[in-house]
């Protein structure tokens, strides 16, 4: 079956520190992936995703590619803020699945000033 | 305004009791999904539907009822509350077909004494 395998946390980080969650999958055929992030109190939303290999999905300083020989869609930003702590979520989304998305275990940052 | 509303937030309830979780989307996405989020265990999904009238059960649907009878709405009852089940509780909505990202609700929150 699918599944998702991300990085343990919890992960401290200083500000502007650099800063990579590694995440891996397993999955038949061309998956879509995501990164999730979840605020405090607040639901999931969408941080970035790329729907085939050598892919780049980029939003708000925050990057991962799609690399299908390494089955990994590891997250990366180049300087970290206070106000990126939060719990990061990576997924996978077969187009056979019936719409359901599997999800790795999340990974807590915390960023300290 | 668009978007995935929870209610209620925050529940309060004794063993024993039922209760309901409800889910609306304006956005007239065909999949609806509902996850539990526990410490621990990261995000389980329990009940998930593809349409209108059509349910499927997910990885923990045990003490759930779920029903779909309007596209928007996506109702989560719980017939017989026990400890078990205090959890943070998502819905969630979506499109098909590849890259189909999921909009998350802000949660409710539910402690079964």
């Amino acid at each position: 079956g699918n599944s998702v395998t991300q990085m343990e946390g919890p992960v401290t980080l200083s500000e502007e520190a650099f800063l990579t969650i590694n995440c891996t999958y397993t999955a038949t055929g061309y998956p879509s992936l995501f990164w999730y992030v979840q605020y405090p109190g607040e639901g999931l939303q969408l941080l970035l995703k790329a729907t085939k290999a050598d892919d780049k999905g980029s939003n708000k300083g925050f990057e991962a590619t799609y690399r299908k020989e390494t089955t990994s869609f590891h997250l990366e930003k180049g300087s970290v803020q206070v106000s990126d702590s939060a719990v990061y979520f990576c997924a996978l989304l077969r187009d056979t699945n019936a719409g359901k998305s599997t999800f790795g275990d999340g990974t807590t940052l915390t960023v300290k000033p | 305004d668009a978007g995935i509303t929870q209610s209620p937030r925050y529940k309060i309830t004794e063993t024993g009791r039922q209760v309901t979780l409800m889910c609306h989307q304006t956005w007239s996405h065909s999949y609806m999904f509902w996850y539990r989020q526990d410490l621990g265990h990261g995000l389980r999904l329990i009940y998930y539907s593809a349409a209108a009238d059509i349910t499927d059960k997910g990885e923990v649907p045990d003490g759930y009822v779920v029903s779909r009878s309007k596209t928007e709405n996506f109702p989560l009852t719980l017939e017989s509350a026990t400890r078990s089940q205090t959890s943070v509780y998502f819905c969630a909505s979506g499109k098909t077909g590849r890259g189909g990202e999921l909009f998350f609700g802000e949660g409710s929150r539910l402690t079964v004494l």
